[in-house]
């Protein structure tokens, strides 16, 4: 069954310090990654997948699959960063689609 | 632009009593998903949809079931509440790109139930 980590419920930076926000993942297969946030009274909207390998709003994430991992990484903290972020991981099961997310993380950034 | 509609934002309900929760998308998206979301548990898959009258257990199915009469519309059932469901119910929806991809899912704007 596929799992995924995210070590830290809480992550608090200054303004302007590098953040990564952590996720790992098991699964056997190949596996197709997401990050996902959620601000304050917003619903829940795609930030990045892993296959388009995009800079969206300055965060990255590569796929190491040595370390089955997938961490968020963002140089510089803006205040708006400030959410609640999923990692997810997508599979083809059966020939439909499975989604398991992790249990978040919340991204505090101080001014 | 995608659209996910949930029915209901806040919706309170008593134990014991029969629970929908009405997910409605217009993009034609084959999967529809139904997760509940809560503080330091994250999001946990109850039931999936991959076709019409198709469903499959999720990771947490225990005191739910779904109904999937139409493409666009997947509903959660508690078929009695208790007080343990009280939580934030999320939809989404996806579909394939190809035979081995998909879209993102795309959520609904949620469902906070409470059973007291």
């Amino acid at each position: 069954a596929q799992r995924v980590t995210q070590p830290e419920k809480l992550l608090s930076v200054f303004k302007g310090a590098p953040v990564e926000l952590k996720c790992n993942y098991s699964y056997s297969g190949s596996p197709e990654l997401f990050w996902y946030v959620q601000y304050s009274r917003q619903r829940l909207q795609l930030l990045l997948r892993h296959i388009s390998r995009e800079s969206i709003k300055g965060f990255t994430a590569d796929l190491n699959k040595g370390e089955t991992s997938f961490h968020l990484k963002k140089p510089f903290a803006q205040e708006e960063d400030s959410a609640m972020y999923y990692c997810a991981l997508s599979v083809r099961s059966g020939g439909y689609q499975k989604v398991t997310f992790g249990t978040g993380t919340k991204l505090q950034v101080i001014p | 632009d995608v659209k996910v509609t949930q029915s209901s934002r806040y919706l309170v309900k008593r134990t014991g009593e029969k629970v929908f929760l009405e997910c409605v998308q217009d993009m034609d998206h084959e999967n529809m998903f139904w997760y509940r979301q809560d503080p330091g548990l994250g999001l946990r898959l109850i039931y999936f949809s991959y076709d019409v009258k198709m469903k499959e257990k999720g990771d947490i199915p225990e005191g739910y079931s779904v109904s999937r009469e139409k493409k666009e519309r997947f509903s959660l059932i508690l078929e009695s509440a208790s007080t343990n469901q009280t939580s934030m119910y999320l939809c989404a929806s996806s579909s394939p790109l190809d035979d081995r991809t998909y879209t993102e899912a795309f959520f609904g704007q949620g469902t906070r139930l409470t059973v007291v």
